[in-house]
């Protein structure tokens, strides 16, 4: 069964200071896709980064970057330098590939998501 | 971009009453679009997977004839709460992506919050 694990609930960091989200997942396929998004109090959410899993390379833009280890399975999430107007809850979510009637359904699994609060 | 647009925002009503959610995409054609619930600080679960010109398939749990779908074109999906009651109260997000693509991000609509007196 897929599964993304999102084990901090909250982080508070004050500004300025890096901080890091963790994420887990479980999967059976080989070809699955990784995503962050983010949710601000306003309730909509902001695509961040998807990734393949044949594609382990770290990726940066401006102060975000994203961690993917397969061995451990795992995509964390680092905000360099974090501004207030980051806080938000993050998630993270797993697209499988799974082929019924009709074709793929493309099921996105989302974490439980980790709220981040940066304090000015 | 792609844009998806969810309408109303809010809505509150009494309880009994049905409502409509409207799921468009505006600038883009999408063979599947996506139903969402978000209870208050959890994590967004999956309520149903709507196809264009058939049924709705919906997770385990989800009552279909609670929670209609019709998805009649390849740019509006609508999500009917039926008779709603206090317990439905939530905030409920749509998404679309054409079928296929499992490697492009799904396109989110703001959301509606809808709550149930």
């Amino acid at each position: 069964a897929q599964k993304v694990t999102q084990a901090q609930t909250e982080i508070s960091v004050v500004e300025k200071e890096d901080v890091t989200l963790d994420c887990v997942y479980e999967t059976r396929d080989t070809t699955y896709y990784l995503f962050w998004y983010k949710q601000p109090p306003s309730g909509e959410l902001v695509f961040l980064i998807r990734r393949n899993s044949f594609d382990e390379q770290n990726e940066i833009s401006g102060r975000y970057s994203w961690n993917f280890q397969k061995s451990t399975s795992s995509f964390n999430f680092t905000i360099t330098a974090s501004q207030v107007v980051d806080s938000a809850v993050y998630f993270c979510a797993l697209s499988e590939a799974s082929i019924s009637y009709g074709g793929a359904t493309n099921k996105l699994i989302f974490g439980t998501g980790t709220l981040l609060a940066v304090q000015p | 971009g792609a844009v998806v647009s969810q309408h109303p925002s809010w809505v509150i009503c009494k309880s009994g009453t049905s409502v409509k959610i409207e799921c468009r995409s505006l600038d883009f054609q999408a063979t599947t679009m996506f139903w969402y619930r978000q209870f208050p600080k959890q994590s967004l679960m999956l309520m149903a997977t709507s196809n264009e010109g058939s049924k709705a398939t919906y997770e385990q749990g989800v009552e279909k004839d609670k929670f209609l779908i019709n998805h009649a074109s390849l740019t509006l999906s609508t999500l009917t709460v039926t008779s709603a009651h206090p317990e439905d109260s939530s905030f409920y997000i749509c998404s679309a992506r054409v079928v296929g693509q499992f490697d492009q991000p799904q396109h989110f609509g703001d959301g509606t919050r809808l709550s149930i007196l």
